[in-house]
């Protein structure tokens, strides 16, 4: 079975700080590999994933995330944290599986405070 | 805004009452999924969608009930609900249920149940 594990509730961090939001992931092939953001009263916006070819994803906003396969990792980063970054962050991941379908599971989120 | 709309935006219903809540994708997809959000919980995938056939009950109770009319648009029906399911339900579309189709999510409705 596949999971997903974001291991902060909450990360804090200064604006114009570089930030980084930690996920790791289970499956038993390869996979596929997502980030979603939510503002308040918002529903999850896409922001990168990670198919295949360059382990570093750009994404929206300024956003990218590594995907490190032998820890089994896909942190969010970002160089320079704005206020209008704060918000509930999500990964994803789906297992690359051939035939029928495959469901994405989401990790339980990662609330980030960007301090003025 | 993603191209899915959802309404109401805002539910509060008693344990007796029935109620829909309606999702419509204005984005030509043909995949379409009902997940419920609930606080410090991940979220739970309820339904999909593909090409208006049901693919996927993911041991979803009775009391709610899934319909797509057409791939554009979402219903769910529900009724007799409990107060545990009380949440946010967040609407889904991609464009095929491959593994690599981003998933476009609606504002969701937050549902309370009294």
């Amino acid at each position: 079975a596949q999971s997903v594990a974001q291991p902060e509730d909450q990360v804090n961090v200064a604006e114009g700080n570089p930030l980084t939001v930690k996920c790791t992931y289970s499956v038993s092939g390869n996979p596929y590999l997502f980030w979603y953001v939510q503002y308040p009263n918002r529903g999850l916006q896409f922001l990168l994933k990670y198919i295949t070819g360059d382990n570093l994803v750009k994404g929206s906003y300024g956003f990218e995330a590594e995907f490190n396969k032998s820890q089994t990792s896909f942190h969010l980063k970002k160089p320079s944290a704005l206020v209008s970054d704060s918000a509930l962050y999500f990964c994803a991941v789906r297992d690359i599986k051939s035939g029928g379908y495959q469901k994405v599971t989401f990790g339980t989120g990662t609330k980030l405070q960007v301090i003025p | 805004e993603t191209g899915v709309t959802q309404t109401p935006r805002h539910l509060v219903m008693g344990m007796t009452n029935k109620k829909s809540l309606k999702c419509e994708q204005h984005l030509g997809h043909n995949a379409m999924y009902w997940y419920k959000q609930s606080a410090k919980k991940p979220l739970e995938l309820m339904f999909v969608y593909n090409f208006k056939e049901q693919t996927e009950n993911n041991s979803v109770p009775s009391r709610f009930s899934p319909e797509c009319p057409n791939s554009s648009h979402l219903f769910l029906h529900l009724h007799t609900l409990q107060p545990e399911d009380s949440a946010l339900y967040l609407c889904a579309s991609s464009q095929r249920l491959a593994g690599q189709e981003t998933q476009y999510f609606g504002p969701g409705t937050r549902l309370l149940v009294l």
